[in-house]
């Protein structure tokens, strides 16, 4: 059990469009969602937390209008990086969770902006 | 604000040999703890948790972690290890709490085996 899974596990984009990552929990409902980026040698930083039906809350320095996140159902958050530029490149890992529990990760999703 | 320490950025150890992976963590009461572990290009595994009661924990892959709560550590520990070990580990902290916290990770420990 506790399945997350992420879509697509990799991605190239041109610089200045928009790229939409999913990320699922396959076998429970998730309240919560989170967002991390992860660039090449280093450690997870988090982007934000989203919780089911409200909006989501960014960490300092992370540009809402630019990374839109969206958690419409309990099984369901989305990542949209808008014109993405060649600097958004990186290693980005959901992870999700239910009330009071563990949170289980999401395979990443690698993009590339070319 | 919590913080997490793994002081360790690189180990290297046999085939066969022990391990014990360091982790310290700074917080005002016992926050709950996490070991991950990421394979190159993948995502991030559970190892084990520590939430409260007994501080030694038993985790998946025959790791286990003892909480030393005098010394704010959570090290992480393996009796003999398998090439397949070979991965990135991850300590992390949550605020305890009754819904799904914030994690604050460590820098990570790249664990190289040796055959």
């Amino acid at each position: 059990g506790a399945v997350v899974s992420q879509h697509p596990s990799r991605v190239i984009c041109k610089s200045g469009t928009s790229v939409k990552i999913e990320c699922r929990s396959l076998d429970f409902q998730a309240t919560t969602m989170f967002w991390y980026r992860q660039f090449p040698k280093q450690s997870l930083m988090l982007m934000a937390t989203s919780n089911e039906g409200s909006k989501a809350t960014y960490e300092q320095g992370v540009e809402k209008d630019k990374f839109l996140i969206n958690h419409a159902s309990l099984t369901l958050s989305t990542l949209t990086v808008t014109s993405a530029h060649p600097e958004d490149s990186s290693f980005y890992i959901c992870s999700a969770a239910s009330p009071g529990e563990t949170q289980y990760f999401g395979p990443g999703t690698r993009l590339l902006v070319l | 604000a919590q913080s997490v320490t793994q002081p360790d950025i690189h180990i290297t150890v046999s085939e066969g040999a022990s391990l014990e992976l360091r982790c310290n963590y700074s917080y005002g009461a016992t926050p709950y703890l996490f070991w991950y572990v990421q394979s190159p290009g993948q995502g991030l595994q559970l190892l084990l948790k520590y939430f409260s009661g007994d501080t030694l924990v038993q985790g998946i892959k025959g790791f286990e972690a003892e909480f030393k709560r005098s010394q704010s550590s959570f090290n992480l520990r393996k009796p003999s290890v398998h090439w397949s070990d070979a991965a990135e580990y991850f300590c992390a902290v949550g605020l305890p709490g009754g819904t799904a916290s914030k994690l604050t990770f460590g820098t990570g420990t790249r664990l190289q085996v040796t055959l």
